[in-house]
């Protein structure tokens, strides 16, 4: 079964600082991956998606995230954080099997909190 | 445009209500979700439609009923919930079931009095 692990349920950073949300995945065939993020009583925006084209991806508001096979991972990064990007974190795998549901598995969530 | 609306933003009910939550997406799209969220956690799926059918029923109570009128709406049917059904209510929609990005709504948030 597919799985999402991410390291760090709360991660701290300076404006302007990098920031770094780490994402571990498991799959028995090469998935797709996604990176949503989640304002206060909002809902959930796509930042960007790996679908086995490009291994670095850019996403929206400055994001990218980069597939690493070799280490099963689609880490988030942003070269200089802004006070905008406090918000909740989720990576998604998708659901690649036999069944195509088209389900997504998602990781437990990381709170970016961005200190002035 | 991407975009999913949801109403009502936030409802309020009690035990013995019934209720509805509504979805709609003008993107073509042919599958839809319905997600539930608790504070603090990941989204986790109920339901999945596609091309109008329901696909996958994540083993929800039968106090949600879905509903699919056309390829554009998505209903949630509430019928004597309970306080721990409280949640954010998301809905989504993706092109289809292989095209993996879905597109999520802003949310009902229900309280169950």
């Amino acid at each position: 079964a597919q799985s999402v692990t991410q390291l760090g349920s709360h991660v701290s950073v300076s404006e302007g600082a990098l920031v770094l949300l780490r994402c571990n995945y498991s799959s028995s065939v090469p998935p797709y991956l996604f990176w949503y993020v989640q304002y206060p009583n909002q809902g959930l925006q796509l930042l960007l998606k790996y679908t086995s084209a490009a291994t670095l991806v850019k996403g929206i508001n400055g994001f990218e995230a980069e597939f690493k096979k070799s280490e099963t991972s689609f880490h988030l990064t942003k070269p200089s954080a802004h006070m905008s990007d406090a918000a909740e974190y989720f990576c998604a795998v998708s659901d690649k099997g036999s069944s195509n549901t088209g389900k997504l598995i998602f990781g437990q969530g990381t709170t970016l909190q961005v200190k002035p | 445009d991407t975009e999913v609306t949801q109403t009502p933003k936030h409802l309020v009910m009690g035990m013995t209500n019934k209720k509805s939550l509504k979805c709609e997406q003008h993107m073509g799209h042919r599958a839809m979700y319905w997600y539930k969220q608790k504070a603090k956690k990941p989204p986790e799926l109920m339901f999945v439609y596609s091309y109008e059918k329901l696909s996958i029923n994540e083993s929800v109570p039968s106090r949600f009923s879905p509903e699919c009128p056309n390829s554009s709406l998505l209903n949630l049917h509430l019928h004597a919930l309970q306080p721990e059904d409280s949640a954010l209510y998301l809905c989504a929609s993706s092109q289809g079931l292989r095209t993996y990005e879905q597109y999520f709504g802003p949310g009902t948030r229900l309280t169950v009095t």
